[in-house]
């Protein structure tokens, strides 16, 4: 799977919005762009993938820079509940099902 | 919400023992995973597994590292002889299709070797 790079801590303030980038400058034209996140003493958790366009789902949006070599998630209400570890991920459709987890971005909400 | 569940949720073992840690992956998935972390590291994949065989492994798998999915509904990772380095939070998932499909973890199991 392609590199990814994200920040490795960010802060945001309860109830506002929160935008997480991630950058894969080397990303190919048939890797899909995932987010899973960690919340303290769980196992990841699927948050959204999208390939070119944007996306959005009940947890947060996905936009994807025109050139695909970055993207940004967005958390539009953070929450208490959100504070976790946020992985940006390159996935090649089928290919390999495994996942490829870097060092993520420790995302910190304070009340 | 369907969900994958694990068991136990902590074991202990002594160094060279063999322990069996259990997943019961969401019903109508094919695909099963397990993965681990060891404590403040990375989430590091160890296999992929589907259609009752081994689909892809990581270095990380040896052969001190076994699968299997005796019945319709548990997969199991076997360790055979536990080393310290061993000591890990272990994570099953599971998906319903391969490549872009979405991955459902489990809660885990903390495994420390003593």
């Amino acid at each position: 799977d392609a590199k990814t790079t994200q920040p490795n801590s960010m802060e945001s303030n309860e109830e506002e919005p929160v935008h997480l980038p991630c950058n894969h400058s080397t990303i190919s034209g048939t890797d899909y762009i995932h987010w899973y996140r960690q919340l303290p003493s769980q196992g990841p958790e699927y948050v959204i993938h999208g390939l070119t366009s944007n996306v959005n789902n009940r947890m947060a949006s996905l936009a994807i820079a025109e050139d695909r070599k970055s993207s940004t998630l967005i958390l539009h209400r953070a929450t208490l509940r959100d504070a976790a570890v946020y992985y940006c991920i390159l996935r090649e459709n089928n290919a390999g099902n495994m996942l490829t987890f870097g060092g993520g971005t420790r995302l910190m909400v304070k009340p | 919400e369907p969900e994958v569940t694990q068991t136990p949720s902590h074991q202990v073992t002594q160094m060279g023992q063999e322990v069996i840690l259990r997943c019961v992956p969401i019903s109508n998935h094919l695909y099963f995973y397990w993965y681990r972390q060891i404590l403040g590291q990375k989430v590091e994949f160890l296999v992929s597994f589907y259609n009752n065989e081994i689909s892809e492994k990581s270095e990380i798998f040896d052969d001190q590292f076994s699968v299997e999915r005796p019945d319709g509904s548990n997969f199991t990772l076997k360790i055979r002889s536990t080393k310290l380095e061993d000591s890990a939070m272990y994570f099953c998932a599971s998906s319903e299709s391969a490549g872009i499909g979405e991955a459902f973890f489990g809660q885990g199991t903390r495994l420390t070797v003593v």
